[in-house]
């Protein structure tokens, strides 16, 4: 069964806007990962925030992580026609490295 | 990080058939997944890969259909066995590497007539 929930669905923003997505879980968990798939290709691995983290920074990338609302969001800033892709949280719950994949968000950027 | 291959990329098969995806690591890791992405939808763990000893499979896989061998520390295979178009979908195998961080193959796009 899915652990997480992202919204929304589907972002369409203008190149050079900001693209916030959320994920929201419902067990608690030992660290969250984002990841990206472009056009149902692999996934590339964005940011890992461990649950005694608040947030971590990775150039354009800005992650949050709440776990008394059992939430996390990814803030993309400045966006571009190639940050086009979807978007998906997964957690980690118990340290054994078995991800459990939110439905993901579909971020289109129009150039 | 860890960098990941995947063979076939993809793959155009008849019902019934079988076929076995590999999956090899740069770097010795301990930990490697395997994860099915059906159309249009998130990826659901199917088993983790075990170094000598046998895969332990998430409930709605089973050992027959999806049998899976990890030889070594760099290395795996998932066979998709007595396939049938609903198993038509993309095979993804992953490690995990220092830090928890779970790095991702590019995937095996299975088409199953």
């Amino acid at each position: 069964s899915q652990q997480g929930e992202e919204d929304p669905q589907a972002l369409s923003i203008q190149e050079g806007e900001n693209a916030t997505m959320n994920c929201s879980y419902k067990t608690s968990i030992n660290n969250l990962q984002w990841y990206r798939q472009n056009s149902g290709r692999g996934l590339v691995h964005l940011i890992l925030i461990r649950s005694n983290e608040r947030e971590k920074h990775s150039g354009r990338l800005r992650v949050t992580l709440d776990t008394s609302k059992k939430s996390s969001s990814l803030l993309i800033t400045a966006s571009r026609a190639a940050d086009t892709a979807s978007y998906f949280c997964a957690t980690d719950r118990s340290n054994t490295g078995k991800l459990i994949f939110g439905q993901g968000t579909t971020l289109q950027v129009k150039p | 990080s860890a960098v990941i291959s995947q063979k076939p990329s993809r793959d155009i098969c008849q019902r019934g058939t079988s076929l076995t995806i590999q999956c090899q690591v740069d770097s010795q890791v301990t930990m490697m997944f395997w994860y099915r992405q059906q159309p249009g939808q998130s990826l659901t763990l199917i088993a983790t890969a075990n170094q000598g000893s046998e895969a332990t499979y998430e409930s709605g896989f089973v050992i027959d259909k999806f049998p899976i061998s990890r030889p070594n520390l760099t290395f795996s295979t998932l066979t998709v066995s007595n396939m049938s178009p609903e198993d038509s979908s993309i095979y993804l195998c992953s490690a995990q590497a220092s830090y928890n961080e779970q790095f991702f193959g590019p995937g095996t796009r299975l088409t199953v007539l």
